[in-house]
């Protein structure tokens, strides 16, 4: 199994433009989240998904879209790039939400110019 | 806010050296899990501990929780150099997601 991959690792973008990071997980697992981080602060989670169709927000969901048309994939959208949205984001999954762990993918370092 | 906090924000050790490092938290909880992340790199889940739990035990690991002090302490006994990272408490609260305090930075020294 891949786990949890992410893409790009790497962007940077200039105040306006949009993109979406690409999140995808070969566990059959059901929850799927998104998370940023700051320097000096753990993650703030971002929006989540309990289900494929299912998508809610979490703490610091604005300036961002999700969908979960499919099990395996849940990609995040950026629709007009700030530079306060510069950070490293996470993607993660779990088997559900009583589960035990969360698994994490390598992370996306986003720059926004 | 329920998040999780950290304590102390950074821990320097030698190595061979034991790293204890503590979380506190406001409300009740199902569980608090404690992860590591390396210096770019997602993170790892180390241990959980259910909130009817008050110790467990990983390899060089030991995690206790006192939830009438809403707190929790991750000691990593005989530290290395390897275990130079970040880490992290999260914690379920019956919600829908876990919170995550911001960290504590361990730097074991060889």
């Amino acid at each position: 199994n891949a786990g949890v991959t992410q893409t790009p690792k790497f962007q940077v973008l200039k105040t306006g433009q949009s993109m979406t990071l690409q999140c995808a997980q070969d566990m059959n697992h059901e929850y799927m989240s998104w998370y940023r981080q700051d320097p000096g602060m753990g993650l703030r989670l971002i929006h989540y998904s309990v289900g494929a169709g299912i998508t809610d927000q979490g703490e610091v969901p604005n300036g961002y879209n999700v969908s979960r048309s499919t099990t395996e994939d849940f990609p995040l959208r950026l629709l007009s790039a700030a530079p306060s949205q510069t950070s490293v984001y996470f993607c993660a999954s779990t088997p559900g939400l009583a589960a035990d762990t969360q698994y994490f993918g390598p992370g996306t370092r986003l720059t926004v110019l | 806010s329920q998040q999780g906090e950290e304590d102390p924000q950074a821990l320097s050790i030698q190595e061979g050296e034991n790293a204890t490092m503590n979380c506190s938290y406001k409300t009740s909880i199902n569980n608090l899990q404690w992860y590591r992340q390396n210096s770019g790199r997602g993170l790892v889940h180390l241990i959980l501990i259910r909130s009817n739990e008050r110790e467990k035990h990983s390899g060089r690991l030991r995690v206790t929780l006192d939830t009438s002090k809403k707190s929790s302490s991750l000691l990593i006994t005989a530290s290395r150099a390897a275990d130079t990272a970040s880490y992290f408490c999260a914690i379920d609260n019956y919600g829908q997601n876990f919170v995550f305090g911001p960290g504590t930075r361990l730097s074991v020294l060889p």
